[in-house]
């Protein structure tokens, strides 16, 4: 069991710059999601998939955000028009899918620094 | 609006000091109650599920129990490798999976 992977680990851009970060999960999770925290405050829901389907996404999600997982394993998140307000540790969990109030497995997140 | 609230915000400790981090949570529809813990620059490690008042489960020092209006890790006789930010999460009852987390407690094991 590798635990659940992301790349890059750091992520350095310029405003305005288009962003992307993969996330693999512990195989045969079924359930992924995407979080994102800054300095003091706990992790913030993103959005949610059960298998390749993007069933919750959260109001903090902008137009500028965009979550995948095309074939139920990895996914990506892009972030369009990069604004310094991104910049964030964005972390990606996962379940395995067998209950409502299962356990999350996180990754070592993604850290954007937007200048 | 859920609504989880960690205290205190910060703790320092002398190694060997036992204490309680504190988290009060959404009581109507509570169905989980998870307790993480997250190094400096890393995701968060999972600790305990709590389901139910009266509940209670341990690993090594660590100690969580949950009441009808909050729940409590205690900590006996820590170890400076304790040190981290430990998080808690509730789960309510209704159709989304996700949790809603607290801002966490910093806590800081001295020798």
């Amino acid at each position: 069991d590798t635990g659940v992977s992301q790349d890059p680990r750091h992520k350095i851009t310029k405003r305005g710059q288009n962003v992307t970060f993969r996330c693999d999960p512990i195989s045969e999770h079924n359930r992924l999601y995407w979080y994102r925290q800054t300095l003091g405050q706990g992790p913030e829901f993103l959005t949610y998939f059960q298998n390749e389907a993007q069933l919750e996404k959260s109001r903090l999600l902008s137009d500028r955000f965009s979550a995948e997982r095309p074939k139920g394993s990895f996914s990506t998140l892009e972030i369009q028009r990069t604004e310094q307000g991104d910049s964030a540790m964005y972390l990606c969990a996962s379940s395995p899918g067998t209950g409502p109030y299962e356990e999350q497995y996180f990754g070592p997140g993604t850290r954007l620094t937007v200048t | 609006e859920d609504q989880v609230t960690q205290s205190p915000e910060a703790l320092r400790l002398q190694e060997g000091e036992s204490s309680s981090l504190n988290c009060s949570y959404t009581v109507s529809g509570l169905r989980g109650l998870f307790w993480y813990r997250q190094d400096p620059g890393k995701g968060p490690e999972f600790l305990f599920t709590l389901y139910s008042a009266g509940e209670e489960k341990e690993k090594e020092r660590l100690k969580a129990t949950l009441t009808k209006k909050e729940s409590f890790l205690h900590i006996t006789a820590p170890k400076p490798e304790d040190s981290a930010t430990y998080l808690c999460a509730e789960k309510l009852s209704g159709g989304s999976y996700i949790p809603t987390f607290g801002r966490g407690t910093s806590l800081i094991v001295h020798p």
